[in-house]
């Protein structure tokens, strides 16, 4: 199947600069997409990567290498309001189209 | 108005109900998606929708059923519920193109006694 990775939790400084990993199955790869999620709420949408290299959206920045199916979401300057569940969303080609989501990393950012 | 709408969003029913949960859109997605959420987990697909007249297993389409009334429309029903289906489901839309996002609802969570 499609697996994808990623660290059950971290904690990290207000201020700070912290980096969530997500490996997945590279045979079929078409995109990967990085989803923000409050407790209690909705994801909302980070990040899209389908190529080699760096997305950079003000504060957060994503990466991607398809040949070693690995991604990272960099957050840097750290805000208490980051606390929240980090989800690496990955669509593979021969899944008709549909993401598959990874288990989430639950982020605690402490003052 | 939210652009994805889920009704309702608190429901707390008995084992053996029929239950339906709705999702409305105003995004002119063509692409609908249920799933669900336990604690602590991912988001799990549990049927998906890519026009009206195409309806698609997700990962854990069992004691689960949807229709797609119309593009803007997507609903999911619980034939007969159990305990184990409480969580909280969320419905998503997307747009046909690869590299565009789904966009959720704010949300039902489902309680079963």
């Amino acid at each position: 199947g499609q697996n994808i990775d990623q660290p059950t939790e971290m904690t990290a400084t207000e201020g700070a600069i912290v980096q969530i990993n997500c490996t997945y199955q590279t045979s079929g790869f078409n995109g990967l997409f990085w989803y923000q999620q409050h407790a209690g709420e909705a994801p909302t949408f980070l990040s899209y990567n389908v190529l080699d290299g760096l997305e950079e959206k003000g504060r957060f920045s994503s990466f991607l290498s398809r040949s070693k199916g690995y991604s990272y979401l960099l957050l840097k300057e750290l805000q208490m309001k980051d606390s929240a569940s980090y989800l690496c969303a990955v669509r593979w080609e021969n899944q008709g189209g549909k993401l598959i989501f990874g288990q989430g990393t639950e982020l605690s950012v402490k003052p | 108005d939210a652009d994805v709408t889920q009704t309702p969003r608190n429901r707390i029913t008995k084992t053996g109900k029929r239950i339906m949960l709705e999702c409305s859109q105003t995004k002119g997605h063509d692409r609908m998606y249920w799933y669900r959420q336990d604690p602590g987990l991912g988001l799990q697909l549990i049927y998906y929708s890519f026009d009206v007249k195409d309806i698609n297993k997700g990962e854990i389409s069992d004691g689960y059923s949807v229709s797609r009334q119309a593009q803007a429309k997507f609903s999911l029903s619980l034939e007969s519920a159990i305990p184990n289906q409480t969580a909280l489901y969320f419905c998503a839309t997307s747009d046909y193109l690869s590299n565009q996002p789904q966009h959720f609802g704010d949300g039902t969570r489902l309680s079963i006694l």
